[in-house]
């Protein structure tokens, strides 16, 4: 079964740090570009940020750059989101997810994630 | 900034609804790279729409995408009671940020 598992959520205090994971099984991680997508409570989802699969390229979140960090270990199938100087506003589910390509070597990606992982808690509060 | 979308659209079960999905020449105007995601309480969000107009397989041919200038829709046709859930478009955004989500549209089935 194609799946994508976050862990890492927590209650932190601002300013503090948190460092998020997403675990692939069922497809070869390395082929595929993922995002980090977060939605705080009762409001709608809001993009974080991109990586390809080789993390040449990498994409932020004008509210999140130069304080959150993605990187992945395709040896690991695992992804990753570093968040520092965390903020009451960070707040939310975040979910990693991976974009839609044509087959399980990607040779051509469409606009959509097609695969979620259920998602982890972030709540930054004092 | 975010796209804009009707916060709520209603119909009957059977009806059509449309959704809308309103940006700029920056994003939805500029590009044919919209999608479209369903979302049910405390659930991940579903893709059902991917470059304007394409679906996913297994998703239901009751849902159709189109574009028309900077204006995405998504429309809902013999609408059912599991169609009820929170709709979000997406589009490319030639910003530095790559991607853009809309502001979410919750669809009530009467």
């Amino acid at each position: 079964e194609v799946q994508l598992v976050e862990s890492g959520g927590g209650l932190m205090q601002p300013g503090g740090s948190l460092r998020l994971s997403c675990v692939a099984s069922g497809f070869t991680l390395s082929n595929y570009n993922m995002n980090w997508v977060r939605q705080a409570p009762g409001k709608g989802l809001e993009w974080v940020s991109y990586i390809s699969s080789s993390s040449t390229t990498i994409y932020y979140a004008d509210s999140v750059k130069g304080r959150f960090t993605i990187s992945r270990d395709n040896a690991r199938n695992s992804l990753y989101l570093q968040m520092n100087s965390l903020r009451a506003e960070d707040t939310a589910v975040y979910y990693c997810a991976r974009r839609y390509c044509n087959s399980a070597t990607c040779s051509y990606y469409y606009w959509g994630m097609d695969v979620w992982g259920q998602g982890t808690t972030v709540t930054v509060s004092s | 900034s975010a796209l804009t979308q009707p916060a709520s659209v209603s119909g009957s079960p059977g009806q059509s609804i449309t959704i809308s999905c309103i940006g700029t020449s920056s994003d939805v105007g500029g590009y044919n790279y919209v999608s479209w995601y369903q979302q049910y309480p405390g659930k991940a969000p579903k893709l059902m729409i991917f470059d304007v107009s394409n679906r996913p397989s297994g998703v239901s041919d009751r849902f159709s995408g189109s574009k028309s200038g900077n204006t995405a829709s998504l429309t809902i046709s013999g609408l059912q009671a599991e169609d009820e859930a929170d709709y979000y478009c997406s589009s490319y955004t030639s910003s530095t940020t790559l991607y853009v989500f809309g502001t979410g549209t919750k669809v009530t089935v009467l």
